[in-house]
């Protein structure tokens, strides 16, 4: 089976563009979470769907948006990109509904914000 | 807020040393525990994790955890370690609360194993 595929996997954006990272999840997994991971705040949970509806929510601003298709493809998108937006974004997907479950992360997407 | 705690930043031991990697948390309801790893040049992978019972649980390539609820703690052990476990290890919490499921990991704690 494939693992979690994130695209791109290195993105470099000025500050104030917006930006949008794709997830798609192993085959027949229908939740998806996402995941900031920095030096100084380590791994943070952003959010999480399943079946196209947001589920769970982390501690982030509006200016990150995420959404799921029918396909359990996720998108996140980061608008006014500010420069303490760089990091690794994490994608995780589960077969089950809900962050307590067993996740298989991707690569992560490099967001280098100048 | 919930805070999970990993003391140790960096740890080095020799091959066949004994572990243990702490884990605290703050939450004082219900919670699912688990410790993720990641390898060097690898994805973040699940090694174990606890919901109910037996607070002693085991993982995969002979690591084992005990959840203590008293100390609200989760610590990592394995009594041997290999080159191989080389790694960073992160604690994370879940904490439930009518449906809604808040998720946090701790900072992390590198492991150096020297052959």
């Amino acid at each position: 089976k494939a693992g979690v595929t994130q695209t791109p996997r290195y993105l470099i954006k000025t500050r104030g563009q917006q930006v949008t990272l794709s997830c798609s999840p192993i085959s027949g997994h229908r939740s998806v979470s996402w995941y900031q991971q920095t030096p100084g705040q380590g791994l943070q949970f952003l959010f999480e769907y399943f079946s196209e509806t947001q589920r769970n929510k982390g501690n982030f601003p509006g200016r990150f948006s995420g959404r799921q298709f029918s396909n359990s493809r996720s998108e996140m998108n980061v608008s006014t990109l500010e420069l303490g937006d760089s990091a690794l974004y994490l994608c995780a997907s589960s077969y089950r509904a809900g962050i307590s479950y067993e996740q298989y992360f991707g690569p992560g997407t490099r967001l280098t914000v100048t | 807020a919930q805070s999970v705690s990993q003391h140790n930043h960096h740890v080095i031991l020799s091959e066949a040393a004994s572990l243990e990697l702490g884990c605290n948390y703050s939450y004082g309801g219900t919670v699912n525990l688990f410790w993720y790893v990641q390898y060097p040049g690898q994805h973040l992978q699940l090694l174990l994790k606890y919901f109910s019972g037996d607070p002693l649980v085991k993982g995969i390539k002979g690591f084992e955890a005990e959840f203590i609820k008293s100390k609200f703690s989760f610590n990592l052990r394995k009594p041997s370690v290999q080159w191989s476990d080389t790694a960073e290890y992160f604690c994370a919490v879940v904490e439930s609360n009518f449906g809604n499921e808040k998720l946090t990991f701790g900072t992390g704690t590198r492991l150096t194993i020297i052959p």
